[in-house]
């Protein structure tokens, strides 16, 4: 089936710990992006990437890495996990550049808790 | 600021209609999406306006006044399963997705 794999579907991490989650996408996206989702807040742009071997800052990159080797693959890393960094995180994907009106594809998210 | 309100939560009845309203600020406007969530899934593309007027979709139509910086969500012949979130998101001038929180749909039998 088509889509996005997130992974892994939830981790409990101890803060100070470096983590990495996973995102795949097979439809041969350009544009890929992470969120966090917050109770009570709306989906908040970490990082994206408007093709393989570009990435660019979104609205709260403090604390996060990105990077995309391939157009398939785009992870992000938690250099040092803080308590704040909890929250359900997802990976999302468009035909077209960042920047566009475009539909937007989501993994079915990571759960990540930072104690 | 840029801004976008929705209700936080809903509650219709299995059958009936229901308008779920979203408010937006935004430095430049193009476009607004629509996108529903049921609980601990993805959010997945309900509608997309850039016009103003009703956009129909089956039993989900869209609104936009652009004038008003407003537009609604409408659901006929409720069914259980649209008890999910809805999120509206609208596009700025550098075409950056602001979303709101999200508006909780609860339908009761």
């Amino acid at each position: 089936i088509a889509g996005i794999t997130q992974a892994p579907t939830s981790q409990i991490l101890a803060a100070g710990r470096r983590m990495t989650l996973r995102c795949t996408q097979d439809m041969r996206h350009n544009a890929m992006y992470w969120y966090r989702q917050d109770l009570g807040l709306g989906l908040r742009l970490i990082h994206y990437s408007n093709t393989a071997g570009t990435t660019g800052k979104g609205e709260v990159p403090d604390g996060y890495s990105v990077s995309r080797a391939n157009t398939d693959d785009f992870p992000l890393t938690l250099a040092s996990a803080v308590p704040s960094q909890t929250s359900v995180y997802f990976c999302a994907s468009s035909d077209g550049r960042a920047g566009g009106a475009n539909v937007l594809t989501f993994g079915a998210g990571s759960r990540l808790t930072v104690l | 600021g840029q801004n976008i309100d929705q209700p936080t939560e809903m509650t219709a009845t299995e059958g009936a209609i229901v308008q779920i309203n979203c408010t937006y600020q935004t430095s430049g406007f193009n476009g607004l999406f629509w996108y529903q969530q049921h609980a601990g899934e993805a959010p997945t593309f309900l509608s997309y306006n850039v016009l103003d007027g009703l956009e129909e979709k089956g039993r989900f139509s869209s609104f936009l006044s652009r004038s008003k910086g407003y537009s609604y969500l409408l659901l006929k012949e409720l069914q259980m399963k649209d008890s999910a979130s809805y999120l509206c998101a609208a596009l700025d001038s550098n075409y950056q997705l602001i979303w709101g929180a999200g508006t909780k749909l609860i339908i009761k039998p």
